[in-house]
């Protein structure tokens, strides 16, 4: 079965510093890689995804994510964070041929962004 | 377009009542509907999920259950309420094909005292 490692409970950034999230995930073939985004008391919106092709992906808000399969890592990326980007992250794997049923989430990073 | 509608947002609840939670989604047809609780510092976890109507799923074993009695309604039941139901439930939708998204509902706060 597949898994996913957010090690980072909470960040902190200052506006407008760049940002990176970590996600590790441990699957025994190529995976779908998502990273989802979860505003205070609300649900979650899809930030970007990966299942194949280009392994630097475009979401949106300004958000990037890398697979590197040799690191088993997708992390999220931000060159510029801005204060609305304080929120909940979380990165998700899912499995090949399956659909959401199969989607395994992490225990999320909470972004915090100071003035 | 296409929304889901999630309620009650909060609920407090005493532990042996039972337990109702509605989902309902607007603008599609035939969605796969899920249920989520997110309880603190343990992201998200499957409940159940159902590929249409009466068909449901159980991804772990739990005082709750599911029911899908119209094809955009989906419902999260409890006869009996313990304190460890207490949590974050999420409802959700996407569409049939292997590569949809997930689209959340708001949420509903649970408390059981």
């Amino acid at each position: 079965a597949q898994s996913v490692t957010q090690p980072d409970i909470h960040i902190t950034v200052s506006e407008g510093a760049s940002l990176e999230l970590r996600c590790n995930y441990s699957y025994g073939a190529t995976p779908y890689l998502f990273w989802y985004v979860q505003s205070p008391g609300q649900g979650l919106q899809l930030l970007l995804k990966y299942f194949s092709g280009d392994t630097l992906v475009q979401g949106i808000k300004g958000f990037e994510a890398e697979f590197k399969r040799s690191q088993s890592s997708f992390n999220l990326r931000k060159p510029s964070v801005h204060w609305s980007d304080a929120a909940e992250y979380f990165c998700a794997v899912g499995e090949l041929n399956f659909g959401n049923e199969k989607l395994t989430f992490g225990t999320g990073t909470r972004l915090t962004i100071i003035p | 377009s296409q929304t889901i509608h999630q309620w009650p947002a909060t609920l407090v609840q005493p532990v042996g009542s039972p337990l109702s939670l509605e989902c309902t989604v607007e603008g599609t047809s035939n969605p796969n509907l899920y249920w989520y609780r997110q309880a603190a510092g343990r992201g998200l976890q499957l409940l159940f999920y159902s590929v249409g109507i009466g068909q449901i799923s159980s991804e772990v074993p739990q005082n709750l259950s599911a029911s899908r009695p119209q094809d955009r309604q989906f419902i999260l039941s409890s006869k009996k309420l313990l304190l460890s139901d207490s949590g974050f439930y999420l409802c959700a939708w996407s569409g049939r094909g292997r590569e949809e998204k997930l689209f959340f509902g708001s949420g509903t706060q649970l408390s059981v005292l």
